[in-house]
């Protein structure tokens, strides 16, 4: 069975720090591993993915992600947060083979701080 | 760009009502997917469909039902609303394979 874990409910960090949001996930199989963000009474917007090949994945607004595959993490980055990445952030991993749906990982609420 | 919409932002309902809850996505994608997301739970899937008239449960399927009559078009009916089906519901869309998913706005439905 698939699953992700995202360790952390909250994170807080000061307006131009680095931020990051932590991801861990559980396939049998080599995994698909995607991240989205979730403003205020809106829909997910997809921010990155990863499938193959470099480990390191450069997405929307500045953010990245590190594909871990001996600690089968896949941690989001951005060097320096900004106040409008306040947001909710989701992680989701599926298989590679078959069609198999998204499963997500509880969300992380990020607050920047001016 | 792709384009899922749903097809009431809020929704009040009452107890025991029959609910529809419509999605249309405008890229033909052979997949959708509706989810619910309730604060501390995350996104759970309800049900999902890979083609026409194709359905699938998924983690939490009990007190709802799909239709898939036209391949740009996913319907959620809740068959007798229950208070503990106040949500937000969310529509998505994939290509398939190694695709993303793209999501609707949400409906956030209450039930009285």
């Amino acid at each position: 069975a698939q699953s992700v874990a995202q360790p952390e409910d909250q994170v807080n960090v000061a307006e131009g720090n680095p931020l990051t949001v932590k991801c861990t996930y559980s396939v049998s199989g080599n995994p698909y591993l995607f991240w989205y963000v979730q403003y205020p009474n809106r829909g997910l917007q997809f921010l990155l993915k990863y499938i193959t090949g470099d480990n390191l994945v450069k997405g929307s607004y500045g953010f990245e992600a590190e594909f871990n595959k001996s600690q089968t993490s896949f941690h989001l980055k951005k060097p320096s947060a900004l106040v409008s990445d306040s947001a909710l952030y989701f992680c989701a991993v599926r298989v590679h083979s078959g069609n198999t749906p998204l499963v997500f990982g509880k969300g992380t609420r990020l607050s920047v701080i001016a | 760009d792709v384009k899922v919409t749903q097809s009431s932002r809020y929704l009040v309902k009452r107890t025991g009502e029959k609910v529809f809850l419509e999605c249309v996505q405008d890229m033909d994608h052979e997949n959708m997917f509706w989810y619910r997301q309730d604060p501390g739970l995350g996104l759970r899937l309800i049900y999902f469909s890979y083609d026409v008239k194709m359905k699938e449960k998924g983690d939490i399927p009990e007190g709802y039902s799909v239709s898939r009559e036209k391949k740009e078009r996913f319907s959620l009916i809740l068959e007798s609303a229950s208070t503990n089906q106040t949500s937000m519901y969310l529509c998505a869309s994939s290509l398939g394979g190694r695709g993303e998913q793209y999501f609707g706005p949400g409906t956030r439905l209450t039930v009285t």
